[in-house]
């Protein structure tokens, strides 16, 4: 079963705009990953935030984590329209344990 | 620096017909291996996986089944092809010094007409 819950499903935004993604997961987690993916291909990693940290940057990526609301959020400012893509949050734990994906928010980003 | 490989891109198959799609990892030793199925438009939704050679976790009970007869192989297999396999099959392997990030392949569209 998906322990992630991705919303908005979809969102559509011009190009310059800041784009928020938000998930949603049910148990304790060690790790909490988000993925991009463009249409008809892989997966591709874009952070890792442990569950010890509240907010982590990478470039344009600001994803915070809240463990008492087993809720996280993907912040991508100034968006382009190269970021048109898929949006996976994926939560994991320690060990050999396979991480569990959400259902994903289609992000459109106009020119 | 570790690449993972996966063919077909693209196979279109009969009902009833086996199936076998293979996926390669180079670069790492003993990773974790696991396959995904992605319907359109929707999450994933993971198969199998594999800590070791010899070595398959079940995670949906189904006519796929897959194999991983070499440390950095991993076989998806079916006797009897259903119209309900039909999908985005996707590949990605995890390793012990890349921490918990996983890697995906490129995936393979099936269609089962």
């Amino acid at each position: 079963s998906q322990q992630g819950e991705e919303d908005p499903q979809a969102l559509s935004i011009q190009e310059g705009e800041n784009a928020t993604m938000n998930c949603s997961y049910k148990t304790s987690i060690n790790n909490l990953q988000w993925y991009r993916q463009n249409s008809g291909r892989g997966l591709v990693h874009l952070i890792l935030i442990r569950s010890n940290e509240r907010e982590k940057h990478s470039g344009r990526l600001r994803v915070t984590l809240d463990t008492s609301k087993k809720s996280s959020s993907l912040l991508i400012t100034a968006s382009r329209a190269a970021d048109t893509a898929s949006y996976f949050c994926a939560t994991g734990n320690s060990g050999n344990t396979p991480l569990v994906f959400g259902k994903g928010t289609r992000l459109s980003v106009i020119a | 620096s570790q690449t993972i490989h996966q063919w077909p891109a693209t196979l279109v198959q009969p009902v009833g017909s086996p199936l076998s799609l293979e996926c390669t990892v180079e670069g790492t030793s003993n990773p974790n291996l696991y396959w995904y199925r992605q319907a359109a438009g929707r999450g994933l939704q993971l198969l199998f996986y594999s800590v070791g050679i010899g070595q398959i976790s079940s995670e949906v009970p189904q006519n796929l089944s897959a194999s991983r007869p070499q440390d950095r192989q991993f076989i998806l297999s079916s006797k009897k092809l259903l119209l309900s396999d039909s999908g985005f099959y996707l590949c990605a392997w995890r390793g012990l010094a890349e921490g918990e990030t996983q890697y995906f392949g490129p995936g393979t569209r099936l269609l089962v007409l």
